[in-house]
């Protein structure tokens, strides 16, 4: 089973920042945090990975907490297509093949 | 940007026959996934494979699954005898190495066994 607890769905309005929080309370100190978004109908889409320091790239920004106990997936200006489901995964490098998807957050964007 | 393909996008077949589903990873990746959605429930892990051999699988992965890489290119899923519970999508993904690694998706093939 997932490792992870995300709220079932959010709302953000259009031009705004999405902030999508997770709860990892049981994560090791080698596993890191992952996130991925699926778009209705499609693949799963990588957009951000940390281990415990804040990470930032042209999709998002990942913000975990100093105890690593929980993060928050940044989407700085949401558009009307980042409208999806958002997944927070706990991986160990060298560990774990596969990807363990929990149900996620299904971010609604409101135009 | 480089990126995994399926095909095909959709097929329909009838319960007890066989299926191939065709995927092409990221030419330098060397780990390879198949995974399945069905309809409205979650993404689930079916099966890893590394230097022509599979390297973890789930309980999903009978014996009516196999997969193969059949040249430099080319990643299979074959379900021999297709049951009506196999309807999916089916998502091939691909990553340079294990773990840390990111593994990228295909738009996956979306199978409907009548």
């Amino acid at each position: 089973d997932a490792k992870t607890t995300q709220p079932t769905s959010m709302d953000c309005a259009e031009g705004r920042a999405a902030n999508l929080p997770c709860n990892h309370s049981t994560i090791s100190g080698n596993e890191y945090v992952y996130w991925y978004r699926q778009i209705h109908s499609q693949g799963p889409q990588y957009i951000i990975h940390g281990l415990k320091n804040n990470e930032t790239n042209e999709m998002a920004s990942l913000i975990i907490t100093e105890d690593r106990k929980s993060s928050t997936l940044i989407l700085p200006h949401a558009t009307l297509r980042d409208t999806a489901v958002y997944y927070c995964i706990v991986r160990a490098p060298n560990r774990d093949d596969k990807i363990i998807f929990g149900k996620g957050t299904r971010l609604h964007i409101l135009p | 940007e480089p990126e995994v393909t399926q095909t095909p996008s959709h097929q329909v077949t009838q319960m007890g026959q066989e299926v191939i589903l065709r995927c092409v990873p990221i030419s330098n990746h060397l780990y390879f996934y198949w995974y399945r959605q069905i309809l409205g429930q979650k993404v689930e892990f079916l099966v890893s494979f590394y230097n022509n051999e599979i390297s973890e699988k789930s309980e999903i992965f009978d014996d009516q699954f196999s997969v193969e890489r059949p040249d430099g290119s080319n990643f299979t899923l074959k379900i021999r005898s297709t049951k009506l519970e196999d309807s999916a999508m089916y998502f091939c993904a691909s990553s340079h190495d294990r773990g840390r690694e990111t593994q990228y998706f295909g738009p996956g093939t979306r199978l409907l066994v009548l």
